[in-house]
């Protein structure tokens, strides 16, 4: 069965930093991985969406890569702010989507 | 546009209770999902549909049915509700399937006593 795994830890990093997070992926070679944020009491919100033939996909301060060959995703923050405190989602699938447990990131201002 | 909007937004039910939760876009979406998300499990679909007048079962449909009688309105139905499904509901649609953007409702968060 498919599988999507996130680190459960919460990352705390200093403000102006860059943070980074993994999605790994088993069993399944998934044509695109999505990135959601999620803020507390609130709905997900779709940030970026990467191809499978596409090695990076940036916006904003926001960066994406993925390593097929590795089955994983890295999502990076850069020059981060405290505003962009929130858990993050790592999504794929097709008409299914699938989502890990997500990452908690705390900017310490 | 309001986009997906999920009512109610609460809801606290003795076990045995039924009730139904209504998730509503406006975005002429083809595709529409309802999860489930508990602390430390993630987002896990319940069941989804890709058209008016489908629907097809997710990772954990059991004790949830739904319906779909109008494209733009999707129903997760409880038809006795238990402990165990007390948890924060959530509707999506996306336009189409294959890289389908999902845009999400705020939830609803279910008490089950």
């Amino acid at each position: 069965s498919q599988k999507i795994e996130q680190n459960s830890e919460a990352l705390n990093i200093q403000e102006g930093k860059t943070a980074t997070l993994t999605c790994n992926y088993t069993n399944y070679s998934p044509a695109y991985l999505q990135w959601y944020r999620q803020d507390p009491g609130r709905g997900p919100v779709f940030l970026l969406l990467i191809r499978e033939n596409e090695k990076e996909k940036r916006k904003e301060r926001l960066k994406v890569t993925f390593d097929t060959t590795l089955k994983q995703s890295l999502f990076h923050i850069t020059a981060s702010q405290p505003a962009d405190s929130a858990t993050y989602l790592c999504g794929y699938g097709n008409n299914r989507l699938a989502f890990g447990k997500g990452n908690q990131v705390v900017v310490i201002p | 546009n309001a986009g997906v909007t999920q009512t109610p937004k609460f809801r606290v039910l003795k076990t045995g209770q039924s009730m139904t939760l209504l998730c509503a876009q406006d975005m002429n979406h083809e595709y529409m999902y309802w999860y489930r998300q508990d602390p430390g499990m993630g987002l896990r679909l319940i069941h989804y549909s890709v058209g008016e007048g489908t629907t097809a079962k997710g990772e954990v449909p059991d004790g949830y049915n739904v319906s779909r009688l109008k494209k733009q309105n999707f129903l997760l139905g409880l038809e006795s509700a238990a402990p165990s499904q007390t948890s924060v509901y959530f509707c999506a649609s996306s336009l189409l399937s294959g890289a389908n953007v999902l845009t999400f409702g705020a939830g609803s968060r279910l008490t089950v006593l």
